[in-house]
């Protein structure tokens, strides 16, 4: 089976833009996770999708938000850029309780 | 208290020696335990997993379980260099698929 993917892999973007980052599961796994990785913080939790559905959701302002689809892709986005969101995006793609993660998207907030 | 906490180390241990890292967890309903290596600029990879108390054994690598202490560990067996990365502890409390990560261990293996 292919992996995680996540697309784009590598972003720049300027304070005050918004982002879209897009992750696809493996293959028949219903559930996905974001998490946001930096020096300091380590990996934090963002959010949890299932069949849809946002099931948990991290400690986050409301700039950031996320969305599933029906074939389980799903799609995260941060409005309002800070130059904190500069990050590591990782999705994971969870099947019996075992997460398994994707590249990840590097994003840099000039 | 954070939910999950390691020593940031940096660990060092000759090619050969055995590695050992630790972690600690707040919640005691906790209930899936997870250890993470992570390469420099690459995405976490799973390496073990372990819910009962215990020890779990995969190739060089054992996994031990303390519920009582809330304390979990990952024995690397024979070091190599290739071993030299950073470990996460991650931990699910059980509610859904939402996971708790500490903040890693560097470990370095020297030839």
């Amino acid at each position: 089976k292919a992996g995680v993917t996540q697309t784009p892999r590598y972003l720049i973007k300027t304070r005050g833009q918004q982002v879209t980052l897009s992750c696809s599961p493996i293959s028949g796994h219903r559930s996905v996770s974001w998490y946001q990785q930096t020096p300091g913080q380590g990996l934090q939790f963002l959010f949890e999708y299932f069949s849809e559905t946002q099931r948990n959701k991290g400690n986050f302002p409301g700039r950031f938000s996320g969305r599933q689809f029906s074939n389980s892709r799903s799609e995260m986005n941060v409005s309002t850029l800070e130059l904190g969101d500069s990050a590591l995006y990782l999705c994971a793609s969870i099947w019996g309780g075992l997460q398994f993660f994707g590249p990840g998207t590097r994003l840099t907030v000039l | 208290q954070k939910e999950v906490e390691q020593n940031s180390g940096p660990l060092s241990v000759p090619e050969g020696a055995i590695a050992s890292l630790n972690c600690t967890y707040s919640d005691r309903v906790s209930q899936s335990f997870f250890w993470y290596r992570q390469y420099s600029g690459k995405s976490p990879e799973l390496i073990m997993s372990i819910y009962s108390n215990g020890d779990k054994e995969d190739g060089r690598f054992t996994a031990q379980l303390n519920k009582a202490s809330q304390y979990v560990s990952l024995l690397i067996r024979d070091s190599q260099p290739s071993d030299s990365a950073t470990y996460l502890c991650a931990v699910n409390r059980g509610a859904g698929n939402q996971f708790y990560f500490g903040t890693g261990t560097s470990l370095t293996v020297i030839p």
